[in-house]
């Protein structure tokens, strides 16, 4: 089955670290550029971060950067946040998305059921 | 650069509904639509303006002038009732922008 599964969500500590995992099943994770999108509580989308199919390209919203980074483990087909310095305002759902386009347009066509992290 | 979405649209069953989305000189950028049900992730709906995912039905379409992109739900049903998402992508920086969403309620 084709899907996305997020883990890593929990309750922390502002100031504190944490990883979120994203996990691909039923297709080659680095086939395709990922994407981290976050929803805070009763509120909109939002952006965070991209990393390119072939690793070469990084990108963070500006509201994260330089306190979030992106790396692959392509042999267990996953994507990994890592979040440094967590704010009260990074409390959010946080979703991995698939992004089958090569080079800019991108958008989503997959999505896993999102991981909840709580900054309190 | 902002995309702006209306917070609610509202529809009787079998009629029309249209969600629009706002930017500056948007008719020249690609815009994708999604749909997002309560405790749900959203969902890829209209992509690439006009295209639909496998298993979307084709009442969603997709049209825009030089400011905005409006999303068309023809024949609305109940089960269609959720946010519904603009995006885009800025290429001046290599951003991702959503505009804020759209409740669409269906009366």
């Amino acid at each position: 089955q084709v899907q996305l599964v997020e883990s890593g969500g929990s309750v922390v500590q502002p100031g504190r670290s944490l990883r979120l995992s994203c996990e691909g099943s039923g297709f080659t994770l680095s086939d395709y550029n990922t994407h981290w999108v976050r929803q805070a509580p009763g509120k909109g989308l939002e952006w965070v971060a991209i990393l390119s199919y072939d690793g070469k390209t990084k990108g963070f919203a500006d509201s994260v950067k330089g306190r979030f980074s992106l790396f692959r483990d392509n042999f267990n087909n996953m994507v990994h946040l890592q979040m440094s310095s967590l704010r009260t305002e990074d409390t959010a759902m946080y979703y991995c998305a698939r992004d089958p386009t090569v080079i800019g347009g991108y958008y989503f066509d997959l999505w896993g059921r999102g991981t909840l992290l709580t900054v309190s | 650069y902002v995309l702006t979405q209306p917070p609610s649209v509202s529809v009787a069953p079998g009629q029309t509904a249209r969600i629009p989305c706002e930017g500056n000189n948007i008719g020249s950028e690609a815009v994708h639509w999604y749909q997002q049900k309560p405790d749900q992730a959203p969902v890829l709906v209209v992509y690439d303006d006009r295209d639909r995912p496998s298993g979307i039905p084709d009442r969603f379409s997709d049209s825009k002038s030089a400011n905005t992109a409006t999303l068309t739900i023809t024949t609305v049903e109940a089960g269609d009732e959720a946010d519904y998402y603009c995006q885009m992508w800025n290429s001046s920086n290599d951003h991702v922008l959503f505009g804020g969403g759209t409740k669409l309620t269906v009366l």
